[in-house]
Order: C-alpha cells, then sequence, then structure tokens
C-alpha cells in the first residue's frame, strides 16, 4: 500500500547550519503535503504545507520542495537553531482530508 | 489561536476496562481526528468525523469506536483495553478554507499517554 517514508531517522546538525529533511513518498495521487514539527511532551505543530502543483514554497526560515517525478519531499530549515530540536513528520493527503504520516526524523541541534 | 484539549495527559487501565479520551477544540472546526502515535510507527490514523455524529474508519479502527454528539467534542472509546493499545493518542480538528473547502492543516492536542496493565 501507499506510504510516506522518512531516508533518516535522525539527523545531528550544528548550531547555525542549514539542515535538510528529507521524506519520500509512494502515492502519486496525493495532491498536498505537510510539514509537523513535534517538541517533547506536545502535539504536532503545522510548519509549512505545499500542493502537487508546486515545486517549492518558502515561509519563515523553512523551505519545502517537492520533485513529483522521483516522489520526494525535503524539508530546508535555515540558520538552524537549538529550538528547532525536534522529531519532524512529512504528511501527505490522502482520502476524507485525512493525512498520511510518516516515521519522524528527529532532529538534534548542538552548540 | 486553535486550543485542542485532551482530557488527560496521563492514563493507566486495566486490560478489559472500557476507556473514554476525550477531546475538545475551541474554534467550531468541522473535522476531527484521533491518531495513535508509537516509537517507529510515526502517527496511524484511528477514526475521524466530518460533522456531527458522523464518523469515519482510519487505518486502524479495530478494537476503538468514537462519539460525536457535539461540534466540539470527539470521543475515542477502548470497549475493552488490552496491552496493544497502550500508546500516545493524538487528537486533531481541521477546519474549512477560504472557499469553504476542507483544509488539510490541522490542529493536534498535547497527547494522552495511555498504559494498559
Amino acid at each position: 500500500g501507499e506510504s510516506v517514508g522518512l531516508h533518516l531517522p535522525t539527523l545531528s546538525v550544528q548550531e547555525g547550519d542549514n539542515s535538510i529533511i528529507n521524506c519520500a513518498y509512494s502515492n502519486s495521487a496525493s495532491d498536498y503535503f505537510i510539514w509537523y514539527k513535534q517538541e517533547s511532551g506536545k502535539g504536532p505543530q503545522f510548519i509549512i504545507d505545499i500542493r502537487s502543483n508546486m515545486d517549492k514554497r518558502q515561509g519563515q526560515r523553512v523551505t519545502v520542495l517537492l520533485n513529483k517525478t522521483v516522489k520526494h519531499l525535503s524539508l530546508q530549515i535555515a540558520a538552524t537553531q537549538p529550538g528547532d530540536s525536534a522529531v519532524y513528520f512529512c504528511a501527505e493527503s490522502k482520502y476524507g482530508y485525512a493525512l498520511n504520516f510518516g516515521k519522524g526524523t528527529s532532529l538534534l541541534v548542538t552548540p | 489561536d486553535v486550543k485542542v484539549t485532551q482530557s488527560s495527559r496521563y492514563l493507566v487501565k486495566r486490560t478489559g476496562e472500557k476507556v473514554f479520551l476525550e477531546c475538545v477544540q475551541d474554534m467550531d472546526h468541522e473535522n476531527m481526528f484521533w491518531y495513535r502515535q508509537d516509537p517507529g510507527l510515526g502517527l496511524r490514523l484511528i477514526y475521524f468525523s466530518y460533522d456531527v455524529k458522523m464518523k469515519e474508519k482510519g487505518d486502524i479502527p479495530e478494537g476503538y469506536s468514537v462519539s460525536r454528539e457535539k461540534k466540539e467534542r470527539f470521543s475515542l472509546i477502548l470497549e475493552s483495553a488490552s496491552t496493544n493499545q497502550t500508546s500516545m493518542y493524538l487528537c486533531a480538528s481541521s477546519n474549512r478554507d477560504r472557499n469553504y473547502r476542507p483544509s488539510y492543516e490541522q490542529y493536534f492536542g498535547p497527547g494522552t499517554r495511555l498504559t494498559v496493565t
């Protein structure tokens, strides 16, 4: 069946560096993708989204890139800060306006 | 700000008990969702609801039921709790966009960590 997977379960970056978190998806019919951030002890929090008719979308310090040819999604975080340490989930649209979530990547920002 | 609250942060129940997990959202959202989150498995959709008294099965509905008697409240029910239902349970809600289409952007509560012994 369809799945949303992540290339790396953990990612360690130095404070101030840029971070790139990758995600592969398999459902070519998905038309909407979201990145969520989950800090310890909290529920996931929306970061940024992108529709399938776009290749790139920018937010504050974050950029999402969508490559439909290889079914790949990435989240780029500029000038990573300690507060960015969290688990990041990509999600794709599915039936009923529900979301299919990936397994998550843990981002650790070191000083 | 949207606020989604869940009745308990931590809950310990015994095998065979009937368990109710409550979720309330204060932004008049149409859609509500229940997920469970397990290490290495991410978030998996249990049930969701488009409207009052409406419910749809998600990917893993077995052993669960739901109730939505009021728009702001969505309850998850474990009819007879089992140890394999020990997990973090997350509730979420979403609204419609400016064109009155359902929105994929979901707002999550803090979660209920349920332990079944």
